[in-house]
């Protein structure tokens, strides 16, 4: 079975600085997927950026940069240019090789961006 | 595209009464799932489906039954609910088994049992 682990329940950073989300994980697969999601206080799920296990070049989207470290097992989240819209709960989501939509999650972060 | 919807959005029930969640897709995915989300926590999987006909268990099952009869409906019945069940409920569907696929989830379905 997988785990997800997100080691820092709240974060907060000042508007236009960087911050990271960190998120551990746990699996015997060799090729999987890792996923960052935001959930702003809507409770709509929104996909942020997607590693493939199997790629080494970590993935970027705009502001938003991952540090996926294999052999570590971690895959933690930057947000460059934090912006007041980026307040919201981040979770990190694992899926293995062929398992479709059943994604385990981890308990999530909550990041405030303050003015 | 309508995407994902799930009906009702917000709906409160008394302990021991049954309802039925609904979720639909018109995006004509085989894959088709529903989780739940528990306050200050991350989503968890009560059931999957891979196709028509096709369902199975995820993590946290007991207390819901799912069916799919067509490939756009799936949805979630409570058989007789719980407070323990209070919760927001997800619906998500993706188009093949393909882990990176890109997976759409409804709107939410928030759920409050006194």
């Amino acid at each position: 079975a997988q785990t997800v682990t997100q080691s820092q329940p709240e974060m907060s950073v000042q508007e236009a600085e960087t911050v990271t989300l960190s998120c551990t994980y746990d699996t015997s697969e060799n090729n999987y997927y890792l996923f960052w999601y935001k959930q702003p206080p809507s409770r709509q799920m929104i996909l942020v950026i997607r590693q493939e296990a199997y790629k080494q070049q970590n993935a970027t989207e705009n502001r938003f940069s991952v540090n996926f470290q294999k052999a570590a097992k971690s895959f933690s989240l930057k947000i460059s240019d934090s912006q007041l819209g980026d307040t919201a709960m981040y979770f990190c989501a694992f899926i293995p090789p062929r398992a479709g939509n059943m994604l385990t999650f981890g308990g999530g972060t909550r990041l405030m961006v303050k003015p | 595209n309508a995407g994902v919807t799930q009906t009702p959005k917000f709906q409160v029930l008394k302990t021991g009464q049954s309802m039925t969640l609904q979720c639909a897709q018109d995006m004509n995915h085989e894959y088709m799932s529903w989780y739940r989300q528990d306050p200050g926590m991350g989503l968890r999987l009560i059931h999957y489906s891979v196709g028509a006909g096709i369902t199975d268990q995820g993590e946290v099952p007991n207390g819901y039954n799912v069916s799919r009869s067509t490939t756009e409906d799936f949805p979630l019945r409570l058989l007789s609910a719980a407070p323990s069940q209070t919760s927001v409920y997800f619906c998500a569907s993706s188009s093949t088994g393909r882990s990176g696929n890109t997976i759409y989830f409804g709107e939410g379905s928030w759920l409050t049992v006194v």
